[in-house]
């Protein structure tokens, strides 16, 4: 039971580059979620998806698109990466249910050129 | 708006003692839960604790429990015995809101140094 799985764990990228962050869980979570983590600062909400086949925009979704494949995964898209995008990202799972404990992935450190 | 404070950028606290990290949380919504976090320097986040808003006791996991005061809207984390394992970051979340996202909002963080 690997919990939530994300790849790359670390990744480089030019100015206007483009890469998909991918996230699997093995928990049979409803809800995935992706965050990002800038230096000093809390984790905010970039998208959602609150079950299989819907997604939805958080607190920062302006240049990420994400796709929802099946259950169990929900990628990350940047079309044209930016400075700005230099951040920690973490993909997250939960359980539609009272408690909606979010379990995290490792994260991805990506570094925007 | 729903929002999270965490007053204490950085705290220390000798090996074996108790430790008090504050958060207070502002929201409209009746019905809520509130989260801690650990982040240590390897980066992961770690599910510390939950606390409902309707939960009449407050919650407790292990060494860690949550001070929960709902008048004031504070939800501290109290670390009991503190570990030098326990030196990290540590992250207070809500969750609320009237639609069926579950969002979690974060606070800044607080850091953690355990002394020996």
């Amino acid at each position: 039971n690997a919990g939530v799985t994300q790849t790359p764990k670390f990744q480089v990228l030019k100015t206007g580059q483009s890469m998909t962050l991918q996230c699997a869980q093995d928990m049979n979570h409803n809800s995935m979620y992706w965050y990002r983590q800038d230096p000093g600062m809390g984790l905010r909400l970039i998208y959602y998806s609150a079950s299989e086949g819907t997604t939805d925009k958080g607190e920062v979704p302006n240049g990420y698109n994400v796709s929802r494949l099946n259950k169990r995964e929900f990628s990350l898209r940047l079309e044209s990466a930016a400075p700005s995008q230099t951040s920690v990202y973490f993909c997250a799972s939960s359980w539609r249910g009272i408690q909606e404990t979010q379990y995290f992935g490792p994260g991805t450190r990506l570094l925007v050129l | 708006a729903q929002k999270i404070t965490q007053t204490q950028p950085g705290m220390f606290v000798q090996e074996k003692e108790a430790v008090t990290l504050d958060c207070t949380y502002d929201t409209s919504d009746q019905s809520y839960g509130l989260f801690w976090y650990k982040q240590p320097s390897s980066g992961e986040m770690i599910f510390l604790i939950y606390q409902g808003s309707y939960d009449e006791q407050n919650a407790t996991e292990g060494r860690y429990s949550l001070n929960f005061q709902k008048a004031r809207k504070s939800a501290n984390l109290v670390i009991s015995a503190s570990q030098l394992g326990d030196s990290a970051m540590y992250f207070c979340a809500m969750r609320g809101g009237t639609d069926s996202s579950y969002k979690l909002i974060f606070g800044s963080g607080t850091r953690l140094l355990v002394r020996p």
